[in-house]
């Protein structure tokens, strides 16, 4: 499978605890995209990878999310302290150009 | 800041019927592309269908197919001969199509319809 792979697709936290989530993107695209999305809604941006630089974020992303790409290859986000309001499905998705291709998504849960 | 508006929530279709779901956006730029996915219950998000602003043919794929209307802001898609395997949430997409690197091109969507398909 050459597709877009996220790991792992469900997690279920504790409120206060940390949480990391992986994607690996189509080994070609050097673009690297994670949204969020809330039950019934659209995505929403929060984050985006050309090679290993971060180069734009969310206002959405608050100081206790962070991610990173290290060698421009796969990418993590990590949510510390988590609240219940981080309850969503984390989506990534990999491109070259203008074509944006997703994950399966990590489902998140904060109990 | 651009925004994308779906204003159906829910459309049901009979099977080998056709549906056609509306979108419309705002954007000041004259240059961009407009997507439609699916995403399936519990699956992943997979491209219907892509239209670059600068191209006055509307775009088909298959059994799907788009009606562009740039004076409009308009961007429906019309699903023929609809299968059961059709039945998903669709949202409608906006990039703009001017490369810049350090903004990345993100997509902005739509809040999604969801399509019901009925045997």
């Amino acid at each position: 499978d050459t597709g877009v792979s996220q790991d792992p697709r469900h997690k279920i936290t504790k409120r206060g605890q940390n949480v990391t989530f992986r994607c690996d993107p189509i080994s070609e695209h050097n673009r690297l995209y994670w949204y969020r999305q809330t039950l019934g809604q659209g995505p929403e941006f929060l984050t985006y990878f050309q090679n290993e630089a971060q180069l734009e974020k969310s206002r959405l992303l608050s100081d206790r999310f962070s991610a990173e790409r290290p060698k421009g290859s796969f990418s993590t986000l990590e949510i510390q302290r988590t609240e219940q309001g981080d309850s969503a499905m984390y989506l990534c998705a990999s491109s070259f150009r203008r074509t944006q291709y997703f994950g399966p998504g990590t489902r998140l849960t904060v109990l | 800041a651009q925004t994308v508006t779906q204003s159906q929530p829910e459309m049901s279709v009979q099977e080998a019927e056709t549906v056609t779901l509306s979108c419309t956006y705002d954007t000041s730029e004259s240059d961009y592309y407009l997507f439609w996915y699916k995403q399936p219950p519990s699956r992943q998000m997979i491209l219907v269908i892509r239209q670059e602003a600068y191209k006055q043919q509307n775009a088909t794929e298959n059994r799907f197919s788009v009606n562009f209307q740039k004076a409009a802001k308009s961007f429906s898609l019309k699903i023929s001969d609809s299968q059961l395997g059709d039945a998903a949430m669709y949202f409608c997409a906006y990039r703009t199509a001017v490369e810049i690197k350090a903004a990345g091109n993100k997509l902005t969507f739509g809040g999604g319809t969801r399509v019901l398909v009925k045997p």
